[in-house]
Parts: C-alpha cells; sequence; structure tokens
C-alpha cells in the first residue's frame, strides 16, 4: 500500500455515459497528479494541483474534467469519452516542489474501458 | 515531448543475474527518479538520484547518473523471480512535472 487509493480499479463505460475517477491520500501531501498510461505509450502527466490549485494542464481534451477539493481528494470527471480514452488512469501525491523531493506516490489505478 | 527513453525495452535473465537498465533523457534535470510497476498496477519509487550527484545505492539497486551524457542506469544485482516488472525511468524538470520514459521490461526467470 502507497497511500493513495483509486476507485473504482475497473470501469466500463459507453460514450454517452458520464463518470468519476476517484482519489484519495491521507499521507499529508500537497500535490496530487492524474496520468494516463496507454499500452505502448509513456505515461503522460494530464494534470497538477498544488493546494488545490491547478497549475498543470498537460493540452488535455475537456471531456476529461479534474476536481480536487481539499488535498487530500483528487476526482477526474469523465463524459462523452472516446475508445481511444480507454487506458490505465493513475492518481499520484508528492510533497510541494517546494520541499525539493518530488517522489511520488501512486495509487493503483483504475482500468478504463470505453466501448 | 517524451523526455526519458529506457533501454532495453525488455529483458530476460537468470535468478543471481545482475540487470543493468539504461535511460537517456533531453534536457537538463533536478533529478532522476526510478520506478517500478508490477503488471497493470501502480507505480512504485524505487530510488532519486539528484543532478549533482554521480551514484547511489538502496539495497541491491544501484543508480548512475552522467548529466554530460543525459543518461542513466539502474542496476539491479543478484536478481530475483520477486524483481520481474516494468522499470521506468523518471526525469524532474522543475515545478513537479515528472516525465517518464516508456520503460524497460524485465523478467527474471527462476
Amino acid at each position: 500500500e502507497t497511500g493513495v487509493t483509486q476507485t473504482p480499479r475497473h470501469l466500463v463505460m459507453g460514450m454517452t455515459n458520464k463518470k468519476s475517477l476517484k482519489c484519495e491520500q491521507h499521507l499529508g501531501h500537497n500535490a496530487m497528479y492524474w496520468y494516463k498510461q496507454s499500452a505502448k505509450k509513456p505515461l503522460e502527466l494530464m494534470f497538477v494541483y498544488n493546494f488545490k490549485e491547478q497549475t498543470e494542464n498537460n493540452s488535455v481534451p475537456s471531456r476529461f474534467s479534474p476536481e480536487c477539493p481539499n488535498s487530500s481528494h483528487l476526482f477526474l470527471h469523465l463524459h462523452t469519452l472516446q475508445p481511444e480514452d480507454s487506458a490505465l488512469y493513475l492518481c499520484a501525491s508528492s510533497r510541494p516542489y517546494r520541499d525539493l523531493s518530488t517522489e511520488a506516490f501512486f495509487g493503483q489505478g483504475t482500468r478504463l474501458t470505453v466501448v | 515531448s517524451q523526455q526519458g527513453e529506457e533501454d532495453p525495452q525488455a529483458l530476460s535473465i537468470q535468478e543471481g543475474e545482475n540487470a543493468t537498465m539504461n535511460c537517456s533523457y533531453k534536457t537538463s534535470i533536478n533529478n532522476l527518479q526510478w520506478y517500478r510497476q508490477n503488471s497493470g498496477r501502480g507505480l512504485v519509487h524505487l530510488i532519486l538520484i539528484r543532478s549533482n550527484e554521480r551514484e547511489k545505492h538502496s539495497g541491491r539497486l544501484r543508480v548512475t547518473l552522467d548529466t554530460s551524457k543525459k543518461s542513466s542506469s539502474l542496476l539491479i544485482t543478484a536478481s530475483r523471480a520477486a524483481d520481474t516488472a516494468s522499470y521506468f525511468c523518471a526525469t524532474d524538470t522543475g515545478f513537479q512535472k515528472l516525465v517518464f520514459g516508456t520503460g524497460t521490461r524485465l523478467l527474471v526467470s527462476p
């Protein structure tokens, strides 16, 4: 256990559905991240939040909508996805950059399949 | 753009042998990190080496960093079947942007 919990672990959704991925950490971290991992591709950084504020949006399509209500929780709202969005979505957390230690702690991921 | 590239893409060895994986990157970094991922699961941090360090050890892991060549290597000594996983390097270029490579799939046979 890394201290970062993601739910659900698996999700199958149609292209017209709306669903949300949840991430929770109790490590006292103030930075949280969403990554996408597709087959045979490097991990892609999607969003970064610092102290609940979004500090990075890596040109992610608007059908992915993140939400960070507090430093312990991070959501990824999904709507009108495409089959190519099927992937493993990983949440991570770390101490703020000012601590000069950006070791990331990852959740187990949500395996998303868009049909 | 992709920062880290691992080499080889796949590595198959016997238990007890050493495994060496290499990572090359393109821009200046604050630190470089290595992570491990078991099939379809989350990544686990293994070791971090700062840009002003040249070598670091942690248990059976040895990491080197050559900033002049923009490359790093991860050595796993006396490998075990349980070391079977994918290994990724990640470069920290600042502002919490960890950029990962495509990884090396390591298979350790009993």
